[in-house]
This record gives structure tokens, C-alpha cells and sequence, in this order.
């Protein structure tokens, strides 16, 4: 069965610093890796990652896949509060794009 | 460019009614998937649909129900409900590449 862990559960920093969230995953057939936001609502696209793109940047955010280490890592740089939040790993680890196996999510918290 | 409508937003239930849930994805999308969210399981994917034809389905009973119409519009139904369905309704609209954009979610408790 696909399985997508991420780490740490929570995470609580001050405004400014930078952080690091760690998603990894055990698939029977890689496609991609997507990342998304979830504040009080529905999860915000951030990126998806393929074999042919495997680092993607937006503003502060930026993440880098690993296929050999079979890991994906989201960064996070001079945070803000509006980056609480909890973000989500998911992989459409089978032949549809569309069934994607979540991972519990990253609690991130940042104090002002 | 609108992006995923979904109706009701909120909704009470008892146990043993049905619910439907509607959802309207981007245009031009034709893929529609739905997940469940809740705190213990957090998201699980319920079904997908492509072209009024369901391509995939998740692991849950046969009272969770969908289907999609011609204009790619989709609708989920619960039937018989139970307490435990009280949860956050989520569809979601593919691009071709495989990039998911969610709703707002419906949220529907089970009293």
C-alpha cells in the first residue's frame, strides 16, 4: 500500500526564521509530489514536483525532490504569521493523477 | 478564471438521512475528484470521474455515491447516514498535467 509520512507533526518558530518540512514516501510507481496549504479551509495548490521538475521555487517557498532518497522537503524562508498553516504532502502513486494519498500534514505555527 | 464551486457549504443532518453534495470545477477542467476529511483520517479520496465515467474509487462503502454530468459538473451522494460521515467534503478539479485545485469543501455534520 502507497504511504506518504511527514515530519514533524507540529512545528512552532518565530517570525523570520526558516524552516524545513519533510515529506517521504513508499510507492509502487512514482508520478509526482504535490504540496499544498490548508488554513481554515480547503488545501491551496503550492507545487507539484515530477521527475523532469524537481525543484520549484515560488517567492519564499521553494521545494526540491529527492527520487533516490524517495523524500521531498518544502522550504520556508523569513516566515510570517500568514504562513501558519498546515501543509500537506500528496502523490498520485498509481496510474491516475487524480487519487492522491495525503500525508497526516505539517502543523507550522509562527509566532509574531 | 472561477475556481472550484462547491454547494452546500454547510449542512445538518440526522442519522439515517441521505445528503447530496454538489460541485462545479474550473473550466475547462474535466477531471472531478472527491475526498473526505476529517481530524483522525485526515484526507481520503472517495472517487474520481473523467468524462461522466467514474475511473477510480476509494476505499469506502457503498453508500458514498457520484456521478458526473455532461458540463463536468459532479455531484456525491451519502446515503443511510451515519455519525461517523460527519466530516469536510472536498472536490477537486484536475488540469491535464495532474495538478489538483480543491473547493471550499462542504462541511456536513451527522447529529
Amino acid at each position: 500500500e502507497d504511504k506518504v509520512v511527514q515530519s514533524p507533526l507540529s512545528l512552532v518558530v518565530h517570525e523570520g526564521d526558516t524552516v524545513t518540512l519533510n515529506c517521504s514516501y513508499e510507492v509502487t510507481n512514482f508520478r509526482s509530489l504535490l504540496w499544498y496549504k490548508q488554513e481554515k479551509k480547503a488545501p491551496t495548490f503550492l507545487f507539484m514536483l515530477t521527475s523532469s521538475g524537481i525543484e520549484k521555487k515560488s517567492g519564499r517557498l521553494s521545494s526540491i525532490l529527492d527520487k533516490k532518497e524517495l523524500s521531498s522537503i518544502l522550504n520556508i524562508t523569513a516566515t510570517q504569521t500568514g504562513d501558519s498553516a498546515i501543509y500537506l504532502c500528496a502523490g498520485p502513486f498509481n496510474f491516475r493523477n487524480e487519487k492522491l494519498t495525503f500525508g497526516t500534514g505539517t502543523r507550522l505555527t509562527i509566532i509574531p | 478564471k472561477a475556481g472550484v464551486t462547491q454547494t452546500p457549504r454547510y449542512l445538518i443532518k440526522t442519522r439515517g438521512q441521505q445528503v447530496t453534495l454538489s460541485c462545479s470545477p474550473i473550466s475547462g477542467h474535466r477531471s472531478v475528484s472527491w475526498y473526505q476529511q476529517t481530524p483522525g483520517q485526515g484526507l481520503q479520496f472517495l472517487f474520481e470521474y473523467f468524462s461522466e465515467t467514474q475511473r477510480n474509487k476509494g476505499n469506502f462503502p457503498g453508500r458514498f455515491s457520484g456521478r458526473q454530468f455532461s458540463n463536468s459538473r459532479s455531484e456525491m451522494n451519502v446515503s443511510t447516514l451515519e455519525l461517523g460521515d460527519s466530516a469536510l467534503y472536498l472536490c477537486a478539479s484536475a488540469t491535464a498535467a495532474g495538478e489538483l485545485f480543491f473547493g471550499e469543501g462542504s462541511r456536513l455534520t451527522v447529529l
